[in-house]
């Protein structure tokens, strides 16, 4: 079975911080990806990676960045957190072949404050 | 682009009715589609998906989902439910893989189902 590990289930930041969000896979999957995820609007995709070092914006990257220097770690960043963007952040992880699904991690429930 | 509507934010059903969890897309090619459920506290599990082929699609669970182009629909139903299937259900439509898609996923805005004894 795949596994995809975020590192924390809950976090609580203050205003302006720097914010680490940690996803590692082990299935060697070559696409990663980031989402938040807020009641009534589904799931919201911020950036994605299709290989190490490689990666594109989403629907709404604004205030985030991600880094990918290794194949397995997707890290997604939030360079001076708001309020806003108190939310729960899903990471996916998907074999770049055919018609694979993505498979998600548990979540991070991420509190700004 | 490529868009997603579930048309109930809720749906409320007894337990062993049948379940019907609606969806619509928009795509401007022939898409992928997949159906993924959500417990509390949990991530999203993959229930079924549709890619090419028989257009009426099995999954786990006892859910089956028929996909019918001139309706642009992909509806989630179950014959009999149970009150373990309460929890969060998300469409999602994908390009199919090539080029820049990489399968990326646009999701509906998500079906809260509630299982009454």
């Amino acid at each position: 079975d795949v596994k995809v590990t975020q590192s924390s289930r809950y976090l609580v930041k203050r205003t302006g911080e720097k914010v680490f969000l940690e996803c590692v896979q082990d299935m060697d999957h070559e696409n990663m990806f980031w989402y938040r995820q807020d009641p009534g609007l589904g799931l919201r995709l911020i950036y994605f990676s299709y290989d190490v070092k490689m990666k594109e914006k989403g629907d709404i990257p604004e205030g985030y960045s991600v880094s990918r220097e290794k194949k397995e770690r997707f890290s997604l960043i939030l360079e001076s957190a708001s309020t806003n963007q108190t939310s729960m952040y899903l990471c996916a992880s998907r074999q770049d072949v055919g018609n694979q699904p993505q498979h998600f991690g548990d979540g991070t429930r991420l509190s700004i404050l | 682009a490529q868009s997603v509507t579930q048309l109930g934010s809720h749906v409320s059903v007894s337990e062993g009715a049948l379940v019907l969890l609606r969806c619509n897309y928009s795509s401007s090619v022939p898409p992928y589609l997949f159906w993924y459920v959500q417990y509390p506290n949990q991530g999203l599990q993959l229930l079924l998906k549709y890619t090419t082929g028989a257009t009426l699609v099995k999954g786990i669970n006892g859910f089956e989902a028929e996909f019918k182009k001139s309706e642009t629909s992909f509806h989630l139903t179950k014959p009999s439910a149970h009150m373990s299937d309460a929890a969060e259900y998300f469409c999602a439509v994908s390009d199919p893989v090539g080029g820049t898609s990489y399968g990326k996923l646009t999701f509906g805005q998500g079906t809260i189902l509630t299982v009454h004894p």
